[in-house]
């Protein structure tokens, strides 16, 4: 399977706790982006890689929130101090080259993040 | 503000029957448009893509239509299926940004 890839695809935390989500998205494209996803809404942005560079982050991403994409493939989105307002389906998705314009965004399947 | 939304939030149609689902957006600057389908815990999936320089765009059993004069998108289902059964987005991507802006959905249902 050559698509992006989310793990875990299920986290079950306790408030308090931090956890850790990885995305291995499509091997030859740079851009990568992380959205957050609650039940019923549409994905919302939070943050956009092109290579290592974090380029751009959401107001959504509180001090709690960090992501690092530290060799330009994959990428990890830490969330620390959980809080129940946390739960949602974190998205990870990646573009082709930048420069080459606007394009589809491939999802992953995303992982549910459930703080208890 | 860079919003997009959608007119109805739930969509019932019968089996074989067509369906058209709407989208409004507030961008002037958005230059590309995608329809997104997801299915009950699932990543979105691509459906069809348009550019703002064409108005209409064909898919397999899909057409997008955009009216920039009204800022309103829409998409068209040909002889809906069971398996069309999920909840549709409509994204757009502003000129000069990186980032796609997603409306809240509309749950598409087929009705045997």
């Amino acid at each position: 399977d050559t698509g992006v890839s989310q793990d875990p695809r299920h986290k079950i935390t306790k408030r308090g706790q931090n956890v850790t989500f990885r995305c291995d998205p499509i091997s030859e494209h740079n851009r990568l982006y992380w959205y957050r996803q609650t039940l019923g809404q549409g994905p919302e942005f939070l943050t956009y890689f092109q290579n290592e560079a974090q380029l751009e982050k959401s107001r959504l991403l509180s001090d709690r929130f960090s992501a690092e994409r530290p060799k330009g493939s994959f990428s990890t989105l830490e969330i620390q101090r959980t809080e129940q307002g946390d739960s949602a389906m974190y998205l990870c998705a990646s573009r082709g080259l930048a420069g080459k314009g606007a394009g589809e965004l491939f999802f992953g399947e995303g992982s549910r993040l459930t703080v208890l | 503000g860079e919003s997009v939304g959608l007119h109805l939030p739930t969509l019932s149609v019968q089996e074989g029957d067509n369906s058209i689902i709407n989208c409004a957006y507030s961008n002037s600057a958005s230059d590309y448009f995608i329809w997104y389908k997801q299915e009950s815990g699932k990543g979105p999936q691509f459906i069809i893509d348009i550019r703002s320089n064409m108005d209409k765009r064909q898919g397999q059993r899909v057409t997008v239509l955009l009216n920039k004069t009204v800022k309103h998108l829409s998409l068209q289902i040909a002889a809906t299926q069971p398996g069309d059964s999920a909840v549709y987005f409509c994204a757009e991507n502003i000129q000069g940004a990186q980032k796609l802006v997603f409306g809240q959905g509309t749950r598409l249902t087929i009705n045997p």
